[in-house]
């Protein structure tokens, strides 16, 4: 089964602020890798897939870059909204595993 | 536009059974393959089961194999989730969800609280 880490586990940031989340997979993945945002209580909503792809109606400070093992989703002109567990996760084969969350706390 | 809507979840006691459901509107349900993914009360996503657009494939997470079957009706556009022998550990909130682009998980139902305790 391909492993997904996560770094951090948590972060708090303030308003204005670019905010970097990395995700490493066991193995090449290529890009099938996706970024979710789940705030409390709700579903996950997909940001980015094939690493660096925006999903449509996403505000444009959402960016993800990587191929292969090392991934990255970076927010840019952080917004209160944008507080949020962020999980990426692997769509190259089965278990279609996520990573294990990063909690962004806005300050 | 999409919709998917779970069903069934609710209290069962240990080494018993409960079936989830799935509706799903707005678009050719019969053309894709479906997922159902879990979260446990305060912990992170983990994928459980796939089925291809058919049927004709079905993919289980280790902790769900055996014990969980996923299934199809394309003719009612519903997806199913059929859980036995349930233990404590699959408390979870149940989510269907559809792929898109990449087989990332486009779109996402509200969930369905399953609660196994006695």
């Amino acid at each position: 089964d391909i492993q997904m880490t996560q770094s951090p586990s948590s972060l708090s940031a303030s308003v204005g602020d670019r905010v970097t989340i990395t995700c490493r997979a066991s193995q090449s993945i290529d890009s099938y890798l996706s970024w979710y945002q789940q705030e409390p209580g709700k579903a996950p909503k997909l940001l980015i897939y094939a690493a660096s792809s925006l999903q449509s109606g996403v505000p444009s400070r959402f960016s993800g870059s990587g191929s292969g093992t090392d991934f990255t989703l970076t927010i840019r002109s952080l917004q209160p909204e944008d507080s949020a567990t962020y999980y990426c996760q692997q769509s190259y084969s089965s278990p279609y595993t996520f990573g294990q969350g990063t909690k962004l706390e806005i300050k | 536009q999409v919709q998917l809507v779970e069903s069934g979840g609710g209290v069962v006691q240990p080494g018993g059974s409960l079936r989830l459901s799935c509706a799903a509107s707005g678009f050719t349900f019969s053309s894709y393959g479906m997922h159902w993914v879990r979260q446990a009360p305060g912990k992170g996503l983990e994928w459980v089961a796939f089925i291809r657009y058919d049927g004709s494939n079905k993919f289980y997470a280790d902790s769900v194999k055996g014990r969980f079957t996923i299934s199809r009706d394309n003719s009612k556009n519903t997806l199913y989730l059929q859980m036995n022998s349930l233990r404590a550990e699959d408390t979870a909130v149940y989510y269907c969800a559809k792929p898109g682009n990449w087989n990332a998980f486009d779109f996402w139902g509200q969930g369905a609280l399953v609660t196994v305790s006695s």
